[in-house]
């Protein structure tokens, strides 16, 4: 099992863009299927965001599409989410994931809080 | 929209058996939106104990089990134990998007 750890600002202004970083270790990026991001706020429940696979291919939540963006960096062995255009709505703790063969899964980040505030 | 919904609370007796259950708005469901769950207790990441429907993770103690039930997928704990109060969630696939269940706090007591 790998390890995850994201990474990124903790305070991202209104109508900015947040931006985050999962690194990798204990194993290569390209050993597992689909990397995703999940999202929670305070008090509440989980929310998925969007995954991307090994090969770069990508799924997103459709209430965030507009929005997000994922991408992989299998040089760095490393994967980013980006959200624009943030609002309050949009503070969460972000956690990072891995999920292998038949939807399995098993990795997870510890989670980072990202709050939206001017 | 697709609506994941699951029992808000539950309330389950040292040693006792529980099942969670977790539906689909868009009909019953099946292997095929390879039902996940997990554990999530204050303050940290939600452990994953089951895949696949059924299928149990190394780290997951035997009393968790997980099936389809009734046209839901389903969690059962068996011989509940005290450090089994959390939160928990179903994650279920629809093809390409995830879409987690709203979750069930469960209660030892």
């Amino acid at each position: 099992q790998v390890h995850l750890k994201e990474s990124g600002p903790g305070l991202v202004k209104p109508w900015g863009t947040l931006s985050l970083t999962c690194a990798v270790s204990g194993g290569s990026i390209s050993n597992t299927n689909w990397w995703s991001w999940v999202r929670q706020t305070p008090g509440k429940g989980l929310e998925w965001i969007a995954e991307i696979y090994q090969t770069g291919g990508t799924n997103y939540n459709p209430s965030l599409r507009s929005r997000v963006g994922i991408s992989i960096d299998k040089s760095k062995n490393q994967f980013s989410l980006r959200l624009a255009f943030v609002t309050a709505a949009d503070t969460a703790i972000y956690f990072c994931a891995g999920v292998g063969p038949s939807g399995r899964w098993d990795s997870w980040g510890q989670g980072t809080l990202v709050t939206v505030s001017s | 929209q697709t609506v994941v919904t699951q029992e808000p609370s539950l309330t389950v007796s040292p040693g006792g058996t529980v099942t969670l259950t977790c539906a689909s708005s868009t009909g019953p469901v099946t292997s095929g939106y390879y039902p996940n769950w997990f554990q999530q207790k204050r303050g940290h990441a939600p452990r994953a104990l089951i895949y696949n429907t059924a299928n149990k993770h190394s780290w997951t103690p035997a009393r968790f089990s997980g099936s389809l039930l009734g046209g839901k997928a389903a969690l059962t704990l068996s011989g509940v134990q005290p450090e089994d109060e959390a939160e928990y969630y179903c994650l279920l696939n629809y093809g390409g998007a995830w879409v987690f269940g709203g979750g069930t706090k469960l209660t030892v007591l």
